[in-house]
């Protein structure tokens, strides 16, 4: 079975570009979860939909990041203005019923200059 | 106050030893208790969970005490390719279903 892909796994821009990150979880499972991970301040969830509804945004940094999930297999992040702070690697995991475990997707990884 | 407190490590051992990581939390509400692995520049990898009676995979052994709420990881046997930074996962059903990551204790196993 395929696993959570994400694309693209690597992103360059510059400061004030719109960046926007996607992930496509695995078939059936009923939770997404937005996450951003820097050696300073560790693994930190952004964003958690529940069969595609935002459960909890309390993460999200500021109003500069938006997250959507029009469907059950697609999910987007997208920061407008990025920022040099924004540089991170930005990983989606999702996740089948709760309590279970969750299954993380290969990351991308966003160097804003 | 973090959710999941971890050692940073790192802890540097020769192959074929023991080594034990620990975490703490601070919720006595917590549910569900996992151990993920991450290697350099890769995603967080579910490594196995953590049951109240204590649970073994192989070389890897894991144990909850909810009375002093810590988790254990004792890894016996150690292999060069157990180099990673291990991450324990604590599931806050009562908070949204967050899973709090601990910052990760890392292994260096040495020949």
């Amino acid at each position: 079975d395929a696993g959570v892909i994400q694309s693209p796994r690597h992103e360059v821009t510059e400061m004030g570009q719109e960046v926007t990150l996607r992930c496509k979880p695995i078939s059936g499972h009923n939770s997404l979860f937005w996450y951003r991970q820097t050696m300073m301040r560790g693994l930190e969830l952004l964003i958690y939909f529940n069969n595609n509804v935002p459960i909890d945004d309390s993460g999200m940094p500021e109003d500069r990041f938006s997250a959507k999930m029009p469907n059950a297999s697609f999910s987007t992040l997208k920061i407008q203005p990025s920022e040099p702070r924004d540089s991170a690697v930005y990983f989606c995991a999702s996740q089948r019923d709760e309590a279970d475990t969750q299954y993380f997707g290969p990351g991308t990884r966003l160097t804003v200059l | 106050r973090k959710e999941v407190e971890q050692d940073p490590g790192p802890f540097n051992v020769p192959e074929g030893a023991t080594v034990a990581f620990n975490c703490t939390y601070s919720n006595s509400a917590s549910q569900s208790f996992f151990w993920y692995r991450q290697d350099c520049r890769k995603e967080p990898k579910l490594l196995m969970s953590v049951y109240s009676s204590g649970n073994e995979d192989g070389r890897f052994t894991a144990q909850l005490n909810r009375a002093s709420q810590y988790i254990s990881l004792l890894i016996r046997d150690s292999k060069l390719s157990d180099s990673a930074t291990y991450l324990c996962v604590v599931n806050a059903l009562y908070n949204f279903n967050k899973f709090y990551f601990g910052s990760g204790t890392k292994l260096n196993v040495k020949p």
